[in-house]
């Protein structure tokens, strides 16, 4: 079954203490991103990469890292979580790079950070 | 701000009526995509329409394409109680980041 899975779906941890959040694509898709939703913000884009190897920063990528050295994984890294990170994350992928493609997402890892 | 704002904000009808949602954009795209998402979980994509396309039919969705107003409709016709969920339009971001500007969401009610 084609999907994109996240891992945890579910995280409560405290300020300071780094945490990864992995997310792998079984679709060969060349690109992936990650989202954060916020109440009343919408969905925003915190880092993308259009291949391995590649990434770049999305609208809101402060406090975060990812890594692309695998087609498959593009994990989300929190080295030093805070309060304000206490959101929704989605994983996405496409085929290819560019919005002419669908994307799929992930089942969401909701990040309470205290 | 938002690239797409949908309206209304929320919308509550009975089981077999039709509903409608409408989005509005302010800049020039490629193409426009409707995705749906149940409560808490991830988004599922209904369909895409391209900027050279006014029209497009999935199932029971419809979807139009206005781009001289920067506006789309989705049309739900004989709505489900499974179809309670949140819609979102979504349109490209400049550039090839791939990115998705999505507005803030339709939340659907059907009572059966």
């Amino acid at each position: 079954e084609a999907q994109v899975t996240q891992n945890p779906r579910y995280l409560i941890t405290v300020t300071g203490k780094k945490l990864t959040v992995t997310c792998s694509q079984n679709m060969n898709h060349e690109y992936m991103s990650w989202y954060r939703q916020d109440p009343g913000l919408g969905l925003r884009q915190i880092y993308y990469s259009m291949n391995v190897e590649v990434t770049d920063k999305g609208d809101v990528p402060e406090g975060y890292k990812v890594s692309r050295k695998e087609k498959r994984n593009f994990p989300l890294i929190l080295e030093s979580p805070s309060p304000n990170q206490t959101s929704l994350y989605f994983c996405a992928s496409s085929r290819t790079s560019g919005t002419s493609y669908e994307q799929y997402f992930g089942p969401g890892t909701r990040l309470t950070v205290t | 701000s938002q690239q797409g704002e949908e309206d209304p904000q929320a919308l509550s009808i009975q089981e077999g009526e039709n509903a409608t949602m409408n989005c509005s954009y302010k800049t020039s795209i490629n193409n426009l995509q409707w995705y749906r998402q149940n409560s808490g979980r991830g988004l599922v994509h209904l369909i895409l329409i391209r900027s050279n396309e006014r029209e497009k039919h999935s199932g029971r969705l419809r979807v139009t394409l206005d781009t001289s107003k920067k506006s789309s409709s989705l049309l739900i016709t004989a709505s489900r109680a499974a179809d309670t969920a949140s819609y979102f339009c979504a349109t490209a971001g400049s550039g090839n980041t791939g990115k998705l500007i999505f507005g803030q969401g339709t939340t659907l009610q059907v009572k059966p």
